[in-house]
């Protein structure tokens, strides 16, 4: 099974700041890469999919980018409703499989 | 537009089994593959398999091999996801998804289940 590791996986950072997590896939899964965000209790929102293409609706300051193996997720001004947990997740083949998240806390 | 409705919370024992169902509206049911993820307390998010609507034709994480069953029903447009041989970490939110291209973006509500002596 592909496996995806994603770090940090816990972040403090204040609004404003510039946000960037990591998500790393155990063999190359092309640009087949979504970001999900997470509230609690809530289901998880697609955020950005096919690694770089931003969902309808969702703020620009969100942006995706890499390919193969390496993919990253950029807050460009962290607002205070991106308090949230974060997840990679890669649909190239089945089994789909998530990163382990990365929590964004107020610091 | 896309709705996914599921049942409510279930408290099973050990060893019992479980049924989750997703009801699904405001689309073509059999277009769209729909899928079960689950969530264990504090934790992150799993995949359990996936059901093609339109000939119930499945795939399931190795994991869930001959322990999860999913089935539809498309007189009702509703998805079921079977669950057997409960054990306490089998305690999570179960969500149904509907994805595009293997692009999950639209999801259920979750449904809780406890298993608990």
């Amino acid at each position: 099974d592909l496996q995806m590791t994603q770090s940090p996986s816990t972040l403090s950072a204040s609004v404003g700041d510039r946000v960037t997590i990591t998500c790393r896939a155990s063999q190359s899964i092309g640009t087949w890469l979504a970001w999900f965000q997470q509230k609690p209790g809530k289901a998880p929102n697609v955020l950005i999919y096919k690694a770089s293409s931003l969902e309808s609706g969702v703020p620009f300051r969100f942006s995706g980018s890499g390919s193969g193996t390496e993919f990253t997720l950029t807050i460009s001004s962290l607002q205070p409703d991106d308090f949230a947990t974060y997840y990679c997740q890669q649909y190239d083949a089945y089994p789909l499989t998530f990163g382990g998240g990365t929590k964004v806390e107020i610091k | 537009q896309v709705q996914l409705v599921q049942s409510g919370a279930e408290v099973k024992k050990p060893g019992a089994s479980v049924k989750v169902s997703c009801r699904a509206s405001g689309y073509p049911f059999t277009t769209y593959f729909l899928h079960w993820v689950r969530q264990s307390p504090g934790q992150g998010l799993e995949w359990m398999g996936v059901i093609n609507p339109s000939d119930g034709s499945t795939i399931y994480a190795q994991r869930f091999l001959g322990r999860a069953t999913m089935t539809r029903d498309t007189s009702t447009t509703t998805v079921y996801m079977e669950l057997s041989s409960l054990r306490s970490e089998d305690t999570a939110v179960y969500y149904c998804a509907r994805s595009s291209q293997q692009l999950v973006r639209s999801w259920g509500q979750g449904t809780l289940v406890t298993v608990s002596s």
